[in-house]
């Protein structure tokens, strides 16, 4: 069965300094990983993707995501954070194994950006 | 290009009242998905479908709610009668691939029963 941990349930940084969200998966099959992005109020927004090709990702808005398969982690990291990073990140974990699969989220990482 | 549309955004009812919710997927998109979102139990899936057919209703909470997708452009989901704790942000996604995950979120409809 899959399963997503997401380690932390928020994360405080300040504007400026990297950012680190972990996220560690469960899967008995090559996965594939994606990271979402929520705002207040609106839905969430794809990120990023691991789709089994190079297993250093990168995504919008200066993130990116390395996926390591012998840690079983997808951590995502950026550089240098911005007020408007500030959001709900999601870990997503899906092995595509049949037709039928089910996406399993992970609960969620609280990003604060302090100014 | 139109994203996944919702409506309504913000919904307001009272306990007992009939509610649906409505959903037009991404054009070209064979496969969508209900999610309810509350601060308790985060992100939950309620049901899936695909080319129209419902794969997976196992995360429907109870009787009380159910789901159509008449055809591929269109989907609703119902909460007869509506209780307070149905109050959460429910979620539309589609997807042109079930299985890969990467879905094309709604805004949201916002409930709040009374």
């Amino acid at each position: 069965a899959q399963s997503v941990t997401q380690l932390d349930s928020h994360v405080s940084v300040s504007e400026g300094t990297p950012v680190l969200l972990r996220c560690n998966y469960s899967s008995s099959y090559s996965p594939s990983l994606f990271w979402y992005v929520q705002h207040p109020n609106k839905g969430l927004q794809l990120l990023l993707k691991y789709t089994s090709a190079a297993t250093l990702v990168k995504g919008i808005n200066g993130f990116e995501a390395e996926f390591k398969k012998s840690e079983t982690s997808f951590h995502l990291t950026k550089p240098s954070a911005h007020m408007s990073d500030a959001a709900e990140y999601f870990c997503v974990v899906s092995d595509g194994r049949t037709s039928y699969d089910k996406v399993i989220f992970g609960p969620g990482t609280s990003l604060s950006v302090i100014p | 290009d139109a994203g996944v549309i919702q409506s309504p955004r913000h919904e307001v009812t009272e306990m007992g009242q009939e509610v649906t919710l409505r959903c037009k997927p991404i054009s070209g998109h064979n496969s969508l998905f209900w999610y309810r979102q509350t601060m308790m139990r985060g992100l939950e899936l309620l049901i899936y479908f695909n080319n129209n057919v419902p794969i997976d209703d196992s995360g429907m909470p109870e009787d009380r709610f159910s789901a159509k997708m008449p055809n591929a452009s269109f989907s609703t989901l119902k909460i007869q009668p509506s209780e307070p704790r149905d109050s959460a942000v429910y979620f539309c996604a589609s997807s042109w691939d079930q299985s890969t995950g990467e879905l094309f979120f709604g805004e949201g409809s916002r409930l709040t029963v009374l």
